[in-house]
């Protein structure tokens, strides 16, 4: 099947530096990936979706100069938290899309495991 | 907010009794899913049910649909230690985005 990685796993930052998150889709190329931001024992949020070789598109209430994110590739797109900040601390997941077939299949998202921030 | 709600926010069942949760949606959509999320860990899908579709199993798992009330539901037959777990509901609504419920922290006993 479909597997998503994301590096690093765990990060630990001081406030006010920058961190960058890597989404890889491993057996398969990807125009679409979206970024979920999940604080601790609530759901995932959309925060924006990324498209290969174009801007991404921000969900209402994310900060784009805060979380940019570049989606260079048809396999990798990154998300770089800028000047973290303690209530940036969470849990960021990551996923890949796979369009349906023309046959009536289902576009489906394979989500990565995710890549836990604690900004001090 | 588009996001889903699901009930009950949490559950806790002794092992080989069945698990039932709910997921409410707001907008029309073209399918459900249900995924599961182990303590900080990442997202691991379990079943997916269309829109034209009322019910669906796999394994000890039985996902109904209710379109017209929007809600789905979710029932584990014979839970096990195991599947203690956060679940969550994500409507796709045609836009290819997900929007995800509010989840069910389940908790099986052994």
């Amino acid at each position: 099947g479909a597997v998503v990685s994301q590096h690093p796993s765990r990060v630990i930052c001081k406030s006010g530096t920058s961190v960058k998150i890597e989404c890889r889709s491993l057996d398969f190329q990807a125009t679409t990936m979206f970024w979920y931001r999940q604080f601790p024992k609530q759901s995932l949020m959309l925060m924006a979706t990324s498209n290969e070789g174009s801007k991404a598109t921000y969900e209402q209430g994310v900060e784009k100069d805060k979380f940019l994110i570049n989606h260079a590739s048809l396999t990798l797109s990154t998300l770089t938290v800028t000047s973290a900040h303690p209530e940036d601390s969470s849990f960021y997941i990551c996923s890949a899309l796979i369009w349906g077939t023309s046959g009536g299949g289902t576009d489906t998202q394979y989500f990565g495991p995710g890549t836990r921030l604690t900004v001090l | 907010s588009q996001q889903g709600e699901e009930d009950p926010q949490a559950l806790s069942i002794q092992e080989g009794e069945n698990a039932t949760m709910n997921c409410s949606y707001k907008t029309s959509i073209n399918n459900l899913q249900w995924y599961r999320q182990n303590s900080g860990r990442g997202l691991v899908h379990l079943i997916l049910i269309r829109s034209n579709e009322r019910e669906k199993h796999s394994g000890r798992l039985r996902v109904t649909l209710d379109t017209s009330k929007k809600s789905s539901s979710l029932l584990i037959t014979a839970s096990r230690a195991a599947d203690t777990a956060s679940y969550f509901c994500a409507t796709d609504a045609g836009t290819y985005k997900y929007i995800f419920g509010t989840g069910t922290r389940l908790k099986v006993l052994a």
